[in-house]
């Protein structure tokens, strides 16, 4: 049973220069969301996908970030022009939308290990 | 809109005790769930349990279970026996009618003591 991969762990990177994380859920699974979570806080909502549409994206998601489901399989994100508050743990969640089964019953979202994003 | 609230940011528990970590939350939703999520060092964020509002009883799920407590507007998590393993950051979530984003809390660290 493979769960959420999130593709690379680390990233270092410039201020100014352009970023792409990639995502890989849970195969049966067709919601796909990212989050953000700095230090010392939660997790907070960026965007989320159902199949290869993009139904929510939160304020947060500036005009720098852009994100795609092309397939309804794997999604990207990506950060344009980097800056020093973009420095995070990027967090990418899948989870089903029949909920009928044992795993995953309460439509709950399962978490990849996250990508740490670190701006100089 | 969802709000969480968790006053508190450390806790500290004897192995083998039980331990409550509180959770108050603000929807103006009918509907409704809760969720608690684990998130230890490794940074993965990892499912506990869930309650949803129209639940008439509190969810358990083996040495987790939540007390739901709707007029108060409390989802506390109550986690017995605690072992060495537990010690990690905890996570109240909400989930609100029509939307599918969770709403996360700022979290509280809990360290179990040998």
């Amino acid at each position: 049973d493979t769960g959420v991969s999130q593709d690379p762990r680390h990233k270092i990177t410039k201020r100014g220069q352009n970023v792409t994380f990639r995502c890989d859920p849970i195969s049966e699974h067709n919601r796909l969301y990212w989050y953000r979570q700095t230090l010392g806080q939660g997790p907070e909502f960026l965007t989320y996908f159902q199949n290869e549409a993009q139904l929510e994206k939160s304020r947060l998601l500036s005009d720098r970030f852009s994100a795609e489901r092309p397939k309804g399989s794997f999604s990207t994100l990506e950060i344009q022009r980097t800056e020093q508050g973009d420095s995070a743990m990027y967090l990418c969640a899948s989870s089903s939308s029949s909920g009928t089964s044992g795993r995953g019953s309460y439509n709950e979202q399962f978490f990849g290990p996250g990508t740490r994003l670190t701006v100089l | 809109a969802q709000k969480i609230t968790q006053t508190q940011p450390g806790m500290f528990v004897q192995e083998k005790e039980a331990v409550t970590l509180d959770c108050t939350y603000d929807t103006s939703d009918q509907s409704y769930g809760l969720f608690w999520y684990k998130q230890p060092s490794s940074g993965e964020m990892i499912f506990l349990i869930y309650q949803g509002s129209y639940d008439e009883q509190n969810a358990t799920e083996g040495r987790y279970s939540l007390n739901f407590q709707k007029a108060r507007k409390s989802a506390n998590l109550v986690i017995s026996a605690s072992q060495l393993g537990d010690s990690a950051m905890y996570f109240c979530a909400s989930r609100g009618a029509g939307s599918y984003q969770l709403t996360f809390g700022k979290g509280t660290k809990l360290s179990v003591i040998p």
